[in-house]
């Protein structure tokens, strides 16, 4: 079993580039996520999807853009990337009221 | 404002010791929380959690006590083992969260079992 699908694994991108993020889970969750780590930050929400079909801000979503593609599909948009982007990117997926499964996270760094 | 806070960054416990990892949140409206646990380069995976309506729930070597009045949770490992060594994160689930479980994290406590 696969669970949560990431990629890219590692990006690195110019200010100003845009990229998009995919994420896919094959457990058949409704719910999808996406956080971002810093250091001596935790890991933050930046949006999520409840169900197929809708989305929502979560803590941080300044800067991001998301997609439910479908039930299995949940993408992240950096329309213009800036240096403050720099992070690492995990996506989750959840079936209530079972906890959230993690992908292995995208490692993102903007020069 | 951070909500659930991991006041220790580190921790190092001898292999065959008790670790017990600390965590404080400050909402009231949290009812479920939860311990992951993180290996470098890896996403986080679930370890265990407990309701509000507890105050212990235990699993294996791991246990988690709550302490409701205090907004303190702990996480107990015994025996540790070196395996355990890994960061670990704290999480707390609110009651408006409808069907998305939306978690709060706190920042992290890594934790090193030495031989």
């Amino acid at each position: 079993n696969a669970g949560v699908t990431q990629t890219p694994k590692f990006q690195v991108l110019k200010t100003g580039q845009s990229m998009t993020l995919q994420c896919a889970q094959d457990m058949n969750h409704n719910s999808m996520y996406w956080y971002r780590q810093d250091p001596g930050m935790g890991l933050r929400l930046i949006y999520y999807s409840a169900s197929e079909g809708t989305t929502d801000k979560g803590e941080v979503p300044n800067g991001y853009n998301v997609s439910r593609l479908n039930k299995r599909e949940f993408s992240l948009r950096l329309e213009s990337a800036a240096p403050s982007q720099t992070s690492v990117y995990f996506c989750a997926s959840s079936v209530w009221p079972q906890p959230q499964h993690f992908g292995d996270g995208t490692r993102l760094s903007i020069l | 404002d951070q909500q659930v806070k991991q006041n220790s960054p580190s921790l190092s416990v001898q292999e065959g010791r008790i670790s017990i990892l600390n965590c404080d949140y400050t909402n009231s409206m949290f009812d479920y929380f939860l311990w992951y646990k993180k290996y470098p380069a890896e996403g986080p995976t679930f370890l265990i959690s407990i309701s509000s309506i507890k105050d212990k729930n235990e699993d294996g070597r791991f246990t988690v006590f709550l302490n409701k009045s205090a907004k303190h949770l702990s996480l107990h490992i015994v025996p540790s083992q070196p395996g355990d060594s890994a960061v670990y994160f704290c999480a707390a689930r609110g009651t408006n969260t409808g069907t998305a479980s939306k978690l709060t994290f706190g920042t992290g406590t890594r934790l090193q079992v030495t031989l």
